[in-house]
């Protein structure tokens, strides 16, 4: 059973528009949320986090917005580059580093020049 | 230069033959990960280690051992009992603590099996 969801394989967006990522959540008990980044045959590189505790966290272009009660995060990345097409990993874990991080399949995101 | 390394990039070998995929890191983290991808599905943990000469498996062991002797270093055995063990494997480390999940990659090891 899937505890962390990203029901879109692929999406597709043109340069310098805004690129949303969805990733939902069953676990309830899940306290810290990260979205990495993956080009083919490299590993993911960590993008943006965000604790419970917020329900926003900026870093530049990235964006991303936590709905607790909804067990549902966004990634917003704007403006949209060419740059930014890979791969877009959801992952959660719990409190400490003993609780195992579950990443969810991926978004595959393409931005077209 | 700080970092994770997993060496070989791509590796060939033939059915029925055990390998050890190797990973290594100097950013003095306590845990380490290894992970399993296949093409269209996300990553999934073969076996973590929090902490050195212990160990525990994730959600697809099987076919698969590790040993965690040193802290730097992490290898992976894929055995011949692996089914399908042609894929992508990346390995991770983290420190340990409250809000240290940030799982920092290694460049990954393609095992392509004959």
């Amino acid at each position: 059973d899937q505890q962390v969801k990203q029901n879109s394989p692929s999406l597709s967006v043109q340069e310098g528009r805004i690129s949303i990522l969805n990733c939902d959540y069953t676990n309830s008990m899940f306290d810290y949320f990260l979205w990495y980044k993956k080009y083919p045959a490299e590993g993911p590189t960590f993008l943006i986090s965000i604790s419970s505790i917020k329900d926003k966290n900026e870093d530049g272009r990235f964006t991303v917005f936590l709905n607790k009660s909804a067990k549902h995060l966004s990634l917003h990345i704007v403006p949209s580059q060419p740059g930014d097409s890979a791969v877009y990993f959801c992952a959660a874990s719990g409190q400490t580093s003993y609780d195992k991080v579950i990443f969810g399949p991926g978004t595959s995101l393409s931005v077209i020049p | 230069d700080g970092g994770i390394t997993q060496s070989p990039k791509y590796l060939f070998r033939k059915e029925g033959q055990n390998v050890t995929l190797s990973c290594e890191q100097n950013l003095n983290h306590d845990a380490m990960y290894w992970y399993r991808q296949d093409p269209g599905q996300g990553l999934r943990l073969i076996y973590y280690s929090q902490i050195v000469n212990d160990f525990q498996k994730g959600d697809i062991a099987e076919g698969y051992s590790v040993s965690r002797e040193k802290k730097e270093s992490f290898p992976l055995t894929v055995t011949s009992a692996q089914k399908n063990p042609t894929a992508f494997y990346l390995c991770a480390t983290a420190g340990v603590g409250i809000n240290t999940d940030t799982q920092y990659f290694g460049p990954g090891t393609r095992l392509t099996v004959l």
